[in-house]
């Protein structure tokens, strides 16, 4: 069936260092958004980005359709950065597929 | 703005007990989800309804019923409770396929 494999599980960073989570789907993808979940907390969309390069803030985005894969960067982390990172594809029907997401921790 | 509201935000129940969960939104979305999320096993799809009075099963939908009352709310049952479950349950909205989602905080659940 479709998947979403995100990679890697866990990451842990030093304050200001960069993040770079991946995510690998195995269908064609007609919408693809990154998600943050913080600890214990709801769902927060951060970006959508079917293809290309997307920035907003400290996150870019860069997804590669015909690869089938994304990629989420984030610049400068910091600790209020820390959660959970899921990525999330539409494959042109209303059953979006998530992936397992990249737990984030940042130190201090 | 909108915004979507899931209540209660914890439920306790007991074994066997059918217990209703509520979502409500006022994006004036076509399509709202179910979702349920079990540490290490992600997001997983429950019910889904394209628009009102449409009812899809997911994943995930043996053991549950939802009902569409109207475009703004979409309720999940749990049917008969299973002893030491413990959940989070994620309603999203949507304008349709392809559309961002947007996510209601979320309703714990505990069942003893």
């Amino acid at each position: 069936g479709q998947q979403v494999q995100q990679s890697p599980a866990s990451l842990v960073l030093q304050e200001g260092e960069n993040a770079e989570l991946q995510c690998n789907f195995s269908s064609t993808a007609t919408q693809l958004q990154w998600f943050y979940q913080s600890p214990g907390g709801s769902l927060v969309s951060l970006l959508s980005n079917p293809s290309g390069t997307k920035h907003t803030g400290r996150l870019t985005s860069t997804t590669v359709t015909k690869e089938r894969r994304s990629s989420l960067h984030i610049s400068s982390s910091q600790t209020t950065d820390s959660g959970t990172y899921l990525c999330a594809i539409d494959t042109n029907a209303y059953k979006v597929i998530f992936g397992k997401g990249t737990h984030l921790h940042v130190l201090p | 703005g909108g915004i979507i509201t899931q209540t209660p935000k914890f439920l306790i129940g007991q074994e066997g007990q059918k217990l209703t969960l509520k979502c409500q939104q006022n994006f004036n979305h076509d399509t709202m989800y179910w979702y349920r999320q079990d540490s290490g096993k992600g997001l997983r799809l429950i019910y889904y309804s394209i628009t009102e009075n449409d009812l899809q099963k997911g994943d995930l939908s043996e053991g549950y019923d939802a009902s569409r009352e109207k475009k703004s709310s979409f309720s999940l049952t749990v049917t008969s409770a299973q002893k030491n479950e413990m959940a989070v349950f994620l309603c999203a909205s949507s304008r349709g396929a392809n559309s961002d989602y947007t996510f209601g905080s979320g309703t714990r659940l505990l069942v003893i």
